[in-house]
């Protein structure tokens, strides 16, 4: 249980694109999810936080207008990368967390996307 | 100095033995613990969570909290070369809370 699927994989684009990453929650309601960013050998750094149906909420130093974020569902969240430039280019990774029993649950990732911006 | 630490390594262990991979803090108020097992490029994928102090077993992981030492610890028993990844080791106030991360510990299980 608790699958996190996101999608595209890997994605290589001209600069100036706009690309979307979605991210599902295959077999669980997610209340909120997460969207992380990961340069090499790197940890993750938080990048925004949203909850469904309601406005993101964004990390000190990410530009909203850049990185907009859609929660429309409890089983699906959107990153799109508008105008997307040479500099954008990293592995962008999305967690979840649902409303199981007992209240407390972990985050579970999906398997990121390697956006490169040529 | 960061709220998590954790050695970058790499670590480099023959098959078969154990590992003990570890991370310290400096935030009393954190009460969750995870360990994350990540492979190159892909999404880190959960090995452990647990709350408070304590022991918690699952197969050949075991993980430790020592909230008076604000320590805790992954051991992984019978190493297989699939274990061969990054350990990242997080840890959070309250569950939806934002994650503080360590750096994460490249181990590899030299057959």
């Amino acid at each position: 249980g608790a699958v996190v699927s996101q999608h595209p994989s890997w994605v290589i684009c001209k600069s100036g694109t706009s690309v979307k990453i979605e991210c599902r929650s295959l077999d669980f309601q997610a209340t909120t999810m997460f969207w992380y960013r990961q340069f090499p050998k790197q940890s993750l750094m938080l990048m925004a936080t949203s909850n469904e149906g309601s406005k993101a909420t964004y990390e000190q130093g990410v530009e909203k207008d850049k990185f907009l974020i859609n929660h429309a569902s409890l089983t699906l969240s959107t990153l799109t990368v508008t105008s997307a430039h040479p500099e954008d280019s990293s592995f962008y990774i999305c967690s979840a967390i649902g409303t199981g029993a007992g209240g407390n649950q972990p985050q579970h990732f999906g398997d990121g996307t390697r956006l490169s911006i040529l | 100095q960061k709220e998590v630490e954790q050695d970058p390594g790499p670590l480099s262990v023959p098959e078969g033995a154990i590992v003990s991979l570890n991370c310290t803090y400096s935030n009393s108020a954190f009460q969750y613990f995870m360990w994350y097992r990540q492979y190159s490029r892909k999404g880190p994928e959960l090995l452990m969570y647990t709350y408070s102090s304590g022991n918690k077993e699952d197969g050949r992981f075991t993980a430790q909290v020592d909230k008076s030492s604000k320590y805790i610890s992954l051991f992984i028993r019978d190493s297989q070369p699939s274990d061969s990844a990054t350990y990242l080791c997080a840890m959070s106030v309250d569950s939806n809370y934002q994650l503080i991360w360590g750096a994460g510990t490249k181990l590899i299980i030299k057959p």
